[in-house]
């Protein structure tokens, strides 16, 4: 078992394109959440998934952000006509929910800067 | 909604010395779950300890311990016998037991630096 993973690891993109980014979790873990992360601040919750379905979704994530786990093991985070206060990194975290306790495992991230 | 506040931006401690992060936190709930992450520059979050909010006895990984007072809501780190390798960011964090607080609620970190 490698840990969380996520490809790739930096995204340069211009203004207006889309970026799909993958997270593949620890292997059997049944939760997954993303997370955004600009310099100098802890990270902030934008979705997660038990299994294939995504149970809550922050505020932040406007109608451009959309996630999916279609079989309940790795997850996308697309983001469309991307703007340059979409730079952050983007950080991906899985667990293993049993019963309230758990504890997330966090990938290396996905850095994205927007030009 | 729950909030986490940690008001040290930056600390340096001497190498071996010892040194404590501070956090406080809000929260309505009884049952809940507090932990410490690192953040070494340019790499990924790592979990240092997790704290329950049920168990009284705070918890403890070999140079690291929390002081966690449930009343007055804080949640210290210490690190004991610093090493260079403790440099990072620190971030405290919360999370709830109830459905629609399973996300972790992160403060704003704490910048360490362990001096030679």
């Amino acid at each position: 078992d490698t840990g969380v993973s996520q490809d790739p690891r930096h995204k340069i993109t211009k203004r207006g394109q889309n970026v799909t980014f993958r997270c593949d979790p620890i292997s059997e873990h049944n939760r997954l959440y993303w997370y955004r992360q600009t310099l100098g601040q802890g990270p902030e919750f934008l979705t997660y998934f038990q299994n294939e379905a995504q149970l809550e979704k922050s505020r932040l994530l406007s109608d451009r952000f959309s996630a999916e786990r279609p079989k309940g093991s790795f997850s996308t985070l697309e983001i469309q006509r991307t703007e340059q206060g979409d730079s952050a990194m983007y950080l991906c975290a899985s667990s293993l929910a049993v019963g309230a306790g758990e504890t997330q495992y966090f990938g290396p991230g996905t850095r994205l800067l927007v030009l | 909604a729950q909030t986490v506040t940690q008001s040290q931006p930056e600390m340096s401690v001497q190498e071996a010395e010892t040194v404590t992060l501070s956090c406080t936190y809000d929260t309505s709930e009884n049952n809940y779950y507090l932990f410490w992450y690192k953040q070494p520059p340019s790499r990924q979050m790592i979990l240092v300890i997790r704290q329950e909010a049920y168990k009284q006895q705070n918890a403890t990984e070999n140079r690291f311990s929390v002081n966690f007072q449930k009343a007055a809501k804080s949640f210290s780190l210490k690190i004991s016998d610093s090493q260079l390798g403790d440099t990072a960011m620190y971030f405290c964090a919360f999370r709830g037991t109830t459905s629609g607080t399973y996300k972790y609620i992160f403060g704003t970190g704490t910048r360490l630096k362990v001096l030679a």
